[in-house]
């Protein structure tokens, strides 16, 4: 089954624990992306990915880092969390082959920052 | 830059009533619309889309008409069901080789309930 898989699915922890938050994708898709969720301001763009060793910084990149080492593989890090990181994370991919981007998502992080 | 623009939330409607939610955004050149669907404990899942001025996208009863000239992209069904309650975002994305491909800019989200 084509699907994006992200872990964990909820994550308490406290300010400064660095953390790291997995996206995999098996569709083989070039571009790889990352987005926070919060009430009222819909979904923004973190960071995301080209292809593989390509990223580059999204809307809101402050504080966190990622790395595309592998097609498949889009991790989100978190070294030192802070609270106004509290929100829900949605891993995405697509195909570049096309004309428009059509992008699926994972099922989101639900993380909480003490 | 590109933003998008949904009507403000909740909406709340019995079953089989019609649905309008309004969207309308900002953007250089000719992007591509969306509107994604999460429902509640979920992901979200592509509803429909657009990729050019006048295509109308449609899907699960849903409609939306990409309008250049009032650059707006309304999400539209008949006659919504109990099912249908989630919330749904409009979407943008620009063109193939453009610099913001790939990249969705979305809307805030729009709650709907549908009461039996």
């Amino acid at each position: 089954e084509a699907q994006v898989t992200q872990n964990p699915r909820y994550l308490i922890t406290v300010t400064g624990k660095k953390l790291t938050v997995t996206c995999s994708q098996n569709m083989n898709h070039e571009y790889m992306s990352w987005y926070r969720q919060d009430p009222g301001l819909g979904l923004r763009q973190i960071y995301y990915s080209m292809n593989v060793e390509v990223t580059d910084k999204g809307d809101v990149p402050e504080g966190y880092k990622v790395s595309r080492k592998e097609k498949r593989n889009f991790p989100l890090i978190l070294e030192s969390p802070s609270p106004n990181q509290t929100s829900l994370y949605f891993c995405a991919s697509s195909s570049t082959q096309g004309s428009y981007n059509e992008q699926f998502f994972g099922p989101g992080t639900r993380l909480t920052v003490l | 830059g590109n933003s998008v623009t949904q009507m403000e939330g909740p909406v709340t409607l019995s079953e089989e009533a019609f649905l309008t939610i309004n969207c309308t955004y900002t953007a250089t050149g000719y992007p591509s619309l969306f509107w994604y669907v999460q429902y509640p404990g979920e992901g979200l899942q592509l509803l429909l889309k657009a990729t050019k001025a006048d295509d109308k996208g449609s899907n699960k009863g849903f409609e939306a008409t990409y309008r250049k000239e009032t650059t707006s992209f309304h999400l539209e069904k008949g006659s919504v069901q109990v099912s249908d309650s989630a919330v749904y975002f409009c979407a943008l994305s620009g063109r193939a080789g453009g610099t913001s491909y790939g990249k969705l800019t979305f809307g805030q989200g729009t709650i709907l309930t549908v009461h039996p």
